[in-house]
């Protein structure tokens, strides 16, 4: 059974940071692109950005690139988003997902399996 | 990037009648490989999101054959055949052709009268 269990949500202040984390099982891990995709209060799903199986590639949203970084760790089949320069419009129920095709990050493709989500809110 | 219009917003359906969802992409989502990566997901309330089709027509595994995807270029549709009380919730197409931007449709909030 494929897992994805988020983890490394709460409040956080304008301009800070925080780092998400999403431990993962039951699939080979490092065959697979990774992404995050958030879903803010109320409202529909934003992808905010992926990374292929060795981590050779990496893509943003506009609306993250240059203040959020995601990394992932094979040996630990474990995803990662760190969180810089935190704004209020991040707030949002932030999803790990699982490429449903190759691990090339940026190949034409889609998801098929979703964490829980953690919850991230940037208020002061 | 690429931007996804679902119509209805929302739809009220008694339950052993059928649904429809319209979902227009701004560009053709037919990929050079002759592949076009159209998906349908459902968030039931209170979950997370799980695909429902994916490639415009294939049926995700565990996914009820009431569930139909169609369409191609930039129109595609979702059918439920008859719709039951568990189909609630809102349903979300999302292209994967034109990256690195995934982008989602505003979803279909689907209620049972």
């Amino acid at each position: 059974e494929v897992q994805l269990v988020e983890s490394g949500g709460g409040l956080s202040q304008p301009g800070r940071s925080l780092r998400l984390s999403c431990a993962t099982s039951g699939f080979p891990f490092d065959d697979y692109a990774m992404h995050w995709v958030r879903q803010g209060p109320g409202k529909g799903l934003e992808w905010v950005s992926g990374i292929s199986w060795n981590s050779a590639r990496k893509v943003y949203a506009d609306s993250v690139k240059g203040r959020f970084t995601i990394t992932r760790d094979n040996a630990k089949s474990s995803l990662y988003l760190q969180m810089d320069s935190l704004r209020p419009e991040d707030t949002a129920l932030y999803y790990c997902v699982k490429d449903i095709g190759s691990g090339v990050v940026d190949m034409a493709s889609g998801f098929d399996y979703w964490g829980h989500g953690t919850l991230i809110t940037v208020s002061s | 990037d690429i931007v996804m219009t679902q119509t209805p917003l929302s739809l009220s359906v008694t339950p052993g009648q059928p649904a429809s969802i319209s979902c227009k992409s701004s560009q053709s989502l037919l990929h050079s490989d002759g592949k076009t990566y159209l998906y349908w997901y459902l968030q039931k309330p209170g979950q997370s999101p799980h695909l429902l089709i994916y490639e415009v027509s294939s049926r995700f595994s565990g996914v009820p054959d009431r569930f139909t995807g169609s369409g191609s270029g930039t129109d595609f549709t979702l059918k439920i055949s008859r719709v039951e009380a568990e189909d609630v919730g809102v349903y979300y197409c999302m292209q994967g052709t034109h990256l690195p931007a995934y982008t989602f449709g505003q979803g279909t909030k689907l209620e049972i009268k």
